[in-house]
């Protein structure tokens, strides 16, 4: 069965660019989060889809937004980048949405702004 | 402020030796998670405490849920290199998003 998986793998972009990431969650998962994670220290919660829904989102400006598609992948837009938007990207997705259910993680895009 | 703080940050020790870490919040949690991420990998879940003083084993690590479940601990016997990586802890807030620790970075020398 396959796993999470995230494109692009690396993204390099400048100030003040956009920048798209891709998810695809494990087949009948249907809830999917997206993570920050800079430096290689603890991830910063920033979306969570379900059913096509955001459910939440972290403590992140507007431009950081996404969508849930009807397939259940989703997509993370990034507006407007700026050189602390440098981070490694993580999406996971869960069977249980909301609940004490274990989230399964790609292996990341990571966003370098230049 | 981090609702899941994490000690040590950075712990490098010998090969064969033991170590423990910390999970500490001001918060009760229904659950908590507990994760390893390797370099160019996503986190794997270990293991999930449900229960006040909860322990479990995975092999040469025993995982401890506190009695007031604010807080957790990770203990490793014997480390081995392949035991090197990013260990995080995690609880849900609020039922709603798992929200994760700042991690404590494992350094095992051969």
């Amino acid at each position: 069965e396959a796993g999470v998986t995230q494109s692009p793998t690396h993204l390099i972009k400048t100030r003040g660019q956009q920048a798209t990431l891709r998810c695809s969650p494990i087949s009948g998962h249907t809830s999917v989060y997206w993570y920050q994670q800079a430096l290689g220290l603890g991830l910063q919660f920033l979306l969570w889809y379900d059913e096509g829904e955001e459910r939440n989102r972290g403590n992140f400006p507007p431009r950081f937004s996404g969508r849930q598609f009807p397939n259940y992948s989703s997509e993370l837009n990034v507006n407007a980048l700026e050189l602390e938007d440098s981070a490694l990207y993580l999406c996971a997705s869960s069977l249980l949405a909301g609940a004490t259910g274990e989230l399964f993680f790609g292996e990341g895009s990571r966003l370098t702004v230049l | 402020t981090q609702l899941l703080e994490q000690s040590p940050q950075f712990l490098s020790i010998q090969e064969g030796e033991n170590l423990t870490v910390y999970c500490n919040s001001s918060s009760v949690f229904s659950s908590l998670q507990w994760y390893r991420q390797e370099p160019g990998e996503g986190p794997v879940l270990l293991v999930t405490v449900v229960t006040g003083g909860e322990v479990k084993k995975l092999k040469r690590l025993t995982f401890q849920f506190g009695d007031a479940r604010k807080d957790s601990s990770l203990h490793i016997t014997a480390a081995q290199p392949g035991d090197t990586g990013l260990y995080l802890c995690a609880a849900y807030q609020g039922a709603q998003k798992l929200v994760f620790g700042q991690g404590t970075r494992l350094t095992i020398n051969p």
